[in-house]
């Protein structure tokens, strides 16, 4: 079965700061990848997604991961943070099996941005 | 593309009232329908998911049931409230067997129990 930990449930950085937010799954076989922003109130919106192609892979507004299978992680970054990042983000797992319940996903991080 | 209606937004409800929150899908056929909900500070929790008319899977045992009476209609129900059903409901929808799309989510309803 798949699992996703996501290291550190709030994270706080200053606006023009690079954001780091941590992902790491565990697959018994290749899997596919994805980020989720959540803004407050609303549903959760894709960010970036691996799906065996490139192993860095670019989002919207700025951010992109990096698919490391010797460290089985798939982290968040964004060179500079701005305050519209102020969200949770959820990382997901999803292996490639005609399984319906597919889609396994981590606890979230909330990111702060102090002006 | 996949779009996921919810309605409604919010929802003030007291404890022992029924519930029905609607979801539909535009954009595909046959899609896999999932129900989520969001407490606070303890993530996404799966409620049900299904692969089509009748079929409903439930992942945790609660108050709460689940059906799909058309292809691209998902209702989440309950007959009587507890203050613990309170969250935030998300509904969430995926195309067969095109894994690497990844879910689309509607925009939630916020379900307050007094």
């Amino acid at each position: 079965a798949q699992s996703v930990t996501q290291l550190g449930s709030h994270v706080s950085v200053s606006e023009g700061a690079l954001v780091l937010l941590r992902c790491n799954y565990s697959s018994s076989v290749p899997p596919y990848l994805f980020w989720y922003v959540q803004y407050p109130n609303q549903g959760l919106q894709l960010l970036l997604k691996y799906t065996s192609a490139a192993t860095l892979v670019k989002g919207i507004n700025g951010f992109e991961a990096e698919f490391k299978k010797s460290e089985t992680s798939f982290h968040l970054t964004k060179p500079s943070a701005h305050m519209s990042d102020a969200a949770e983000y959820f990382c997901a797992v999803s292996l490639n099996s005609g399984s319906a319940r597919q889609l396994t996903f981590g606890s979230g991080t909330q990111l702060t941005v102090l002006p | 593309s996949q779009t996921i209606h919810q309605w409604p937004a919010t929802l003030v409800q007291p404890v022992g009232s029924p519930l029905s929150l609607e979801c539909t899908v535009e954009g595909t056929s046959n899609p896999n329908l999932y129900w989520y909900r969001q407490a606070a500070g303890r993530g996404l929790q799966l409620l049900f998911y299904s692969v089509g008319i009748g079929q409903i899977s439930s992942e945790v045992p609660q108050n709460l049931s689940a059906s799909r009476p058309q292809d691209r209609q998902f209702i989440l129900s309950s007959k009587k409230l507890l203050l613990s059903d309170s969250g935030f409901y998300l509904c969430a929808g995926k195309t067969q067997g095109a894994v690497r799309l990844g879910y689309t989510f509607g925009s939630g309803t916020r379900l307050t129990v007094v």
